[in-house]
């Protein structure tokens, strides 16, 4: 199974700040991953997938890059409503598999 | 519009069989595949398994051999069975639709949790 190291775990930042979040494929995964955010009690939303394209309704604060096998999450101005968990996931190859999580807190 | 809604037990027995329904209105499972992703409580996600639009169905290596996923497409129902469960299988269930003609799992049900405790 291709693995999905999230980091950093948690995170603490401030309105306005730039926030970036990464996940490291334990393999080539191309452009095959997606990031969701999940608020408490929520169902999880998807926000960009295949690496750099915004979900339907996604604020443009929201990027997504990659590096090799490394993906990167960027918040451009953090904002309220951010708060929250964080997943990457890889559909390259079956079992699709989900990061760890990133949990994003206001400081 | 699209819509997922998973339905089933609140608390199961340990070793017994969990069947969990997802009932979905806005599109057709016939062209569309539905997914189960599973989070226990204050962790993170796992993907359980799929039916895609032809009927055939993929499921997570390390439970396929408790895993079922079916479906009836007249009710707009998916079904998921896993037998032998044990305290590790108590998580929300979530069932998903992915956008069209890709992985991505853009819509979501609001989940159900499932306790396994005797």
């Amino acid at each position: 199974d291709i693995q999905m190291t999230q980091s950093p775990a948690s995170l603490s930042a401030s309105l306005e700040e730039i926030v970036t979040i990464t996940c490291q494929a334990s393999q080539n995964i191309g452009n095959w991953l997606a990031w969701y955010q999940q608020k408490p009690g929520k169902s999880p939303q998807l926000l960009i997938y295949g690496t750099t394209s915004l979900a339907d309704g996604v604020p443009s604060r929201f990027s997504g890059s990659r590096s090799g096998t490394q993906y990167s999450l960027k918040i451009s101005r953090l904002q309220v409503e951010d708060i929250g968990i964080y997943y990457c996931q890889q559909a390259s190859s079956t079992p699709w598999t989900f990061g760890g999580g990133t949990k994003l807190e206001l400081k | 519009q699209v819509q997922l809604k998973e339905s089933g037990p609140g608390l199961v027995q340990p070793s017994q069989t969990l069947s969990l329904t997802c009932t979905v209105s806005g599109f057709s499972l016939t062209s569309n595949s539905v997914h189960w992703v599973r989070q226990p409580p204050g962790k993170g996600l796992e993907w359980v398994g799929a039916i895609w639009s032809g009927g055939s169905t993929d499921y997570n290596s390390a439970l396929k051999s408790r895993l079922s996923i079916s479906r009836d497409t007249s009710k707009s129902q998916v079904f998921l069975k896993m037998n032998s469960l044990q305290t590790e299988d108590t998580a929300i269930y979530f069932c998903t639709r992915v956008l069209q003609w890709s992985y991505w799992f853009a819509y979501w049900g609001q989940g159900t949790l499932v306790t396994v405790s005797s």
